[in-house]
C-alpha cells in the first residue's frame, strides 16, 4: 500500500526565510503525489501536484524517486503561508499527518 | 470543480447516541470519500463510498461503527454510531471524478465538527 510520511508536525520560520516541508512516500509503482493546504477556517484545497511541475504561490515540489521524497519548498516565506499542509497520494487517496507551518513576522 | 456541502456543520452529542452526516455535491462524481481530521493533526481516510454497493473501509474502521450510504452519484451519508468521546473530531467528505482525468483534484467539504460528551 502507498503511504506518505510527514516527519514534522510543527514548523516555524521567519518571514522571508526559506521553508521546506518534508514528505516521503512508499510505493512500488508510479506515485501520484499532491500537496494540499488548509488555511485557517477554510477548506482543504489543492496546492500543487507533481505531474504539473508547477509553481503555486511561490511553492514548488519536486518528486525525487531516489529518495522517495516530494518536499514542498518556498524560497521566501510570507505570513499568509501560515497554514496546515498535507502531502497526499492520488493512487489511494491517503494523506500524511500534516505539518502546521507558522511564519513569524 | 465541485462544490460540496455537509450537514450538520457541527453538533454536540451524548455518549452512546448516533449521528448521521450528509454530503451533497453539486455535480455527479465518480468517487466519494469520508475522512476524519483530528484538529491540527492527521487526516485519516475512513472509507470510500461506493454508489450502489457497500463502502470500502480502511484498516481500523468498520461498517458497524461507521455505516455509509451512497444512493446516487451526488449524495452520501456517514453515520457515527454508538459514539464515545474518542469520536470527537472533524469529519470531511471529499470527491474526485468530476472530469474523469487520472490526475484529478480532490475536493473537500467544509467538514462536520463533532463533539461527544
Amino acid at each position: 500500500a502507498q503511504r506518505v510520511t510527514q516527519p514534522e508536525k510543527l514548523l516555524s520560520v521567519f518571514k522571508g526565510a526559506p521553508v521546506e516541508l518534508k514528505c516521503n512516500y512508499s510505493y512500488s509503482g508510479s506515485p501520484e503525489l499532491f500537496w494540499y493546504v488548509q488555511y485557517s477556517r477554510q477548506r482543504l484545497q489543492l496546492l500543487l501536484r507533481h505531474i504539473s511541475r508547477e509553481s503555486i504561490k511561490g511553492f514548488t515540489a519536486d518528486l525525487n524517486k531516489g529518495e522517495t521524497s516530494f518536499h514542498l519548498k518556498k524560497p521566501f516565506a510570507q505570513e499568509e503561508d501560515s497554514a496546515m499542509y498535507y502531502c497526499g497520494t492520488g493512487n489511494q487517496f491517503y494523506f500524511g499527518t500534516g505539518t502546521s507551518l507558522t511564519v513569524i513576522p | 470543480s465541485a462544490v460540496i456541502s455537509q450537514k450538520p456543520s457541527r453538533d454536540i452529542c451524548q455518549r452512546g447516541t448516533s449521528l448521521t452526516i450528509q454530503c451533497q455535491v453539486d455535480s455527479q462524481v465518480t468517487m466519494m470519500f469520508w475522512y476524519r481530521q483530528q484538529p491540527g493533526q492527521s487526516l485519516t481516510l475512513i472509507a470510500t463510498a461506493n454508489q450502489g454497493s457497500e463502502a470500502t473501509y480502511e484498516s481500523g474502521f468498520v461498517i458497524d461503527k461507521f455505516p455509509i450510504s451512497r444512493p446516487n452519484l451526488t449524495f452520501s451519508t456517514l453515520t457515527v454510531s454508538n459514539m464515545s468521546p474518542e469520536d470527537s473530531s472533524i469529519y470531511l467528505c471529499s470527491v474526485v471524478g468530476t472530469s474523469g482525468l487520472r490526475w484529478e483534484t480532490q475536493y473537500f467539504g467544509p467538514g462536520t465538527r463533532l463533539l461527544v460528551l
